[in-house]
């Protein structure tokens, strides 16, 4: 069975702080993904990563693919009360594994 | 455009009654997926679909089934529910071309 670990699995932080979210495996993806969902709600993709080493950036968050493929973590600078949410990462073989969770509260 | 819509939204069944959960999508989408979340444990595939008249097993499809008879709908039926199929339940879909998964926004399903 693949796995995929997130962690922390639960972060309480105050707004202007900084924060990191680690996706991990021991299984090699073609691609990654995060998603963000807020509660009653079905997940939003953020963003995919395709290649080993590859980083993108969405406004305050930046996504990095590890150079193997088979880790990943997202960062978020200076989090808003907006980014609250629970944050999904999920690799992708021929379906996709989505990971553990990380519930993420940004305090006002 | 609603996207994907979910039917129903709640629902609550004792241990041994049936029942089916609809996934309909307007966006002409090839794939359509059937996933369960439960606490701590992300998302799991149950079924999913890559067209009209095709279904494949996922990681946890003991106790469930499906259909797709026509491309925008994708049922999900338990026959026989356990309280162990009490979760909240996530249809997706997405084309051929992109990775893109389209989520709807569920189904809260206890089981008694």
């Amino acid at each position: 069975t693949q796995l995929l670990e997130q962690s922390p699995q639960f972060l309480s932080i105050q707004e202007g702080e900084n924060l990191t979210v680690y996706c991990n495996s021991s299984s090699v993806f073609s691609s990654l993904q995060w998603y963000r969902q807020e509660p009653g709600e079905g997940p939003v993709l953020l963003v995919t990563v395709v290649t080993g080493g590859e980083v993108k950036k969405l406004k305050r968050l930046t996504f990095q693919f590890g150079d193997a493929r088979k880790d990943s973590s997202l960062h978020i600078t200076a989090a808003q009360p907006g980014d609250t949410g629970l944050y999904l990462c999920a690799g992708r073989t021929y379906k996709y594994i989505f990971g553990t969770g990380t519930r993420l509260k940004v305090l006002a | 455009n609603a996207g994907v819509t979910q039917t129903p939204k709640f629902r609550v069944l004792k241990t041994g009654q049936s029942m089916t959960l609809l996934c309909a999508q307007d966006m002409n989408h090839e794939y359509m997926y059937w996933y369960r979340q439960d606490p701590g444990m992300g998302l799991r595939l149950i079924h999913y679909s890559v067209g009209e008249g095709t279904t494949a097993k996922g990681e946890v499809p003991d106790g469930y089934n499906v259909s797709r008879l026509k491309k925008q709908n994708f049922l999900l039926g338990l026959e026989s529910a356990a309280p162990s199929q009490t979760s909240v339940y996530f249809c997706a879909s997405r084309t051929g071309q992109t990775d893109t998964q389209y989520f709807g926004p569920g189904t809260r399903l206890t089981v008694l």
